[in-house]
């Protein structure tokens, strides 16, 4: 079984600062972990997604995650907010074969302030 | 045009009414799934399909049903719909060959009240 604890609903920075989101995982078996972003009346989209190849992971928009197994964490960071980063923001796992579904974190939202 | 299309795109119904949710892709992906999302809670699966001859339950199945009508379609109803059951719902798809097979690819949701 699997399961993601986001640490903190609502997160707020301001423009041009630093962007932690934090995302902590549980799994059984090997996972693959996913970021998706939801901009507002829109549905979800992959950010970025680890499946076993290199721990630091890019993404779309400059943000990146780091896998991090001594920690069981896949932590989101962009080193520069900008204003159309505001959306809530999903960490999801999936076991890395046989199963594929998904099992979706509580959200985080994110505010950038002027 | 959308890879993933919901319709409706919004729906209000009263207590007791039956409501069906379609879903339609291009992709051409074999796994279809039912998501709904409710305030603080994330995205909880509700059916899952990974190809036309096979339909599982997710963590939340009770009081719907679904109906896989073709490898594009997937169709989430509510028998007799309640209050509880008012959130946006979420349609999604992944391959099952190619190398994003890991990855979802989510309609833009329907938003269901019901009164």
């Amino acid at each position: 079984a699997q399961s993601v604890t986001q640490l903190g609903s609502h997160v707020s920075v301001s423009e041009g600062a630093l962007v932690l989101l934090r995302c902590n995982y549980s799994s059984s078996v090997p996972p693959y972990l996913f970021w998706y972003v939801q901009y507002p009346n829109q549905g979800l989209q992959l950010l970025l997604k680890y499946t076993s190849a290199a721990t630091l992971v890019k993404g779309i928009n400059g943000f990146e995650a780091e896998f991090k197994k001594s920690e069981t964490s896949f932590h989101l960071t962009k080193p520069s907010a900008h204003m159309r980063d505001a959306a809530e923001y999903f960490c999801a796992v999936s076991a890395r074969w046989g199963n594929e579904k998904l099992t979706f974190g509580t959200g985080t939202r994110l505010t950038i302030i002027p | 045009d959308a890879d993933v299309t919901q319709t409706p795109r919004n729906r209000i119904t009263k207590t007791g009414k039956r409501i069906m949710l379609e879903c339609s892709q291009t992709k051409g992906h074999d796994r279809m799934y039912w998501y709904r999302q409710d305030p603080g809670l994330g995205l909880r699966l509700i059916y899952y399909s990974f190809d036309v001859k096979d339909i599982n339950k997710g963590e939340i199945s009770d009081g719907y049903s679904v109906s896989r009508q073709a490898q594009a379609k997937f169709s989430l109803s509510l028998e007799s719909a309640i209050p509880n059951q008012t959130a946006l719902y979420f349609c999604a798809t992944s391959g099952r060959v190619g190398p994003s097979t890991d990855t979802q690819y989510f309609g833009p949701g329907t938003r269901l009240t019901v009164l």
